[in-house]
């Protein structure tokens, strides 16, 4: 049973450049999430999708953009890149759109984004 | 502003002791939380979730109680072992929050 996987699991960029990440959920799950793990912090919360729509999002700008594919993969988007924009992206997958908090989320290795 | 704080200074202990790490929040009436163990390079592995109803909850060697009065949450490794060592991070929601809010961790470390 393939877990979440995240694609690239290394990148470095320049400031102003645009970078996509991928995701694939666990086999099964229809709903994913992306979060940003600067270090020594905690996940924060970008944005959720179900169903190929943005659910919910958490206190980002507009550079931060997704999509879900009807295979429900998704990718991160992340225009107009700032160096406080390093850090580990974390994508979680769980089942029928729900909330993050309620239900059992599993979490994939993450990319890690370093921006120059 | 809702508020998350675990320890940040790293736990010690001894193989067989139990670990206890603590979780408090403020300003939120948080209706869920959970409980994520974090290797280093990698992503967070979901342990346990609490409801605000539910004042304790076990898992094999681990426990983590709610207590929505202190607005606490303790959480225990029983008989720990050097493989425990990891960061524990809470993580709260729900309550009129639909976003899903993350303590920054704290780093236990089982010395054999």
């Amino acid at each position: 049973d393939a877990g979440v996987t995240q694609s690239p699991t290394h990148l470095i960029k320049t400031r102003g450049q645009q970078v996509t990440l991928r995701c694939s959920p666990k086999s099964g799950h229809d709903t994913v999430s992306w979060y940003q793990q600067a270090l020594g912090q905690g996940p924060q919360f970008i944005f959720q999708y179900y169903e190929e729509e943005e659910r919910q999002r958490g206190n980002f700008p507009d550079r931060f953009s997704g999509h879900q594919f009807p295979n429900y993969s998704s990718e991160l988007n992340v225009n107009a890149l700032l160096l406080g924009d390093s850090a580990l992206y974390l994508c979680a997958s769980s089942l029928r759109g729900s909330y993050p908090w309620m239900e059992t989320q599993y979490f994939g290795p993450g990319t890690r984004l370093l921006v120059l | 502003s809702q508020k998350i704080e675990q320890n940040s200074e790293a736990l010690n202990i001894q193989e067989g002791k139990t670990a206890t790490l603590t979780c408090n929040y403020t300003n939120y009436s948080p209706a869920y939380l959970q409980w994520y163990r974090q290797d280093p390079g990698r992503g967070p592995v979901f342990l346990l979730l609490i409801r605000e109803n539910e004042k304790e909850k076990r898992k094999e060697r681990l426990k983590v109680t709610f207590d929505t009065t202190l607005k606490q949450s303790l959480f225990h490794i029983t008989a720990s072992q050097p493989a425990d060592s990891a960061t524990y991070l809470c993580a709260l929601g729900g309550g009129g929050s639909y976003i899903p809010t993350f303590g920054r961790g704290t780093s236990l470390i089982v010395h054999p």
